[in-house]
């Protein structure tokens, strides 16, 4: 089975910061990746899908990179209703969650 | 639009089965050749998938936790369903169901707390 090594696995940021959150496969899964934001209480909802696709809605301070085993979340200017956990999760076979990473406010 | 419902037991007992039940409303459980998860997070914890169904009935599994797996759908109902046996405090979570990412439907989930 395919493992997801998220890192960092927590991180303080500044409203305006830029932030980025890296996503390791543990063998090539082509760009079968989507990125989750998770707030609590709330299920999570997706980002991004196929590694760089901008779900529908969701704002363009978003971007996803990556292909074979490296991937990276993007956020371009944090907002306060960006402080959430944001988990990939690999579906090139089965489905993988990475660890998460929460982003906190500095 | 499609809308996912969790139903079951909040609280079942060490040792025995614990069954969930997942409504799809506003669409077809058949249309389209997607898949159906149930994804677990225990409190305080990440994600886990536990697996996913197709409509045909072909199921994939978690290896980890296939052993003790039972994923179903009922078309005539449009539901799916999870049974996971012999639980122990470490099935103690909040259970998701969800299609696939790139439609990204969830339900609103259901604690799950497995207690004597």
């Amino acid at each position: 089975d395919i493992q997801m090594t998220q890192s960092p696995s927590s991180l303080s940021a500044s409203v305006g910061d830029r932030v980025t959150i890296t996503c390791r496969a543990s063998q090539g899964i082509s760009n079968y990746l989507a990125w989750f934001q998770q707030k609590p209480g709330k299920a999570p909802k997706s980002l991004i899908y196929a590694a760089s696709s901008l779900q529908s809605g969701v704002p363009s301070k978003f971007s996803g990179s990556g292909s074979g085993t490296d991937f990276t979340l993007t956020i371009s200017s944090l907002q306060p209703e960006d402080f959430a956990t944001y988990y990939c999760q690999q579906y090139n076979s089965g489905l993988t969650f990475g660890g998460g990473t929460k982003v906190e406010i500095k | 639009q499609v809308q996912l419902q969790e139903s079951g037991p909040g609280l079942v007992k060490p040792s025995q089965t614990l069954s969930l039940t997942c409504t799809v409303s506003g669409g077809s459980i058949s249309s389209g050749d997607y898949y159906w998860s149930w994804i677990r997070q225990p409190p305080g914890k990440g994600l886990e998938w536990i697996g996913y169904i197709y409509y045909s009935g072909s199921t994939y599994y978690n290896p980890s936790l296939k052993s003790r797996v039972t994923i179903s759908v009922d078309t005539s109902k449009n539901q799916f369903s999870l049974k996971l046996s012999s639980v122990t405090a470490a099935d103690t979570a909040v259970y998701y169901c969800a299609s696939d990412p790139v439609r990204d439907i969830w339900g609103q989930g259901t604690m799950v707390t497995v207690s004597s």
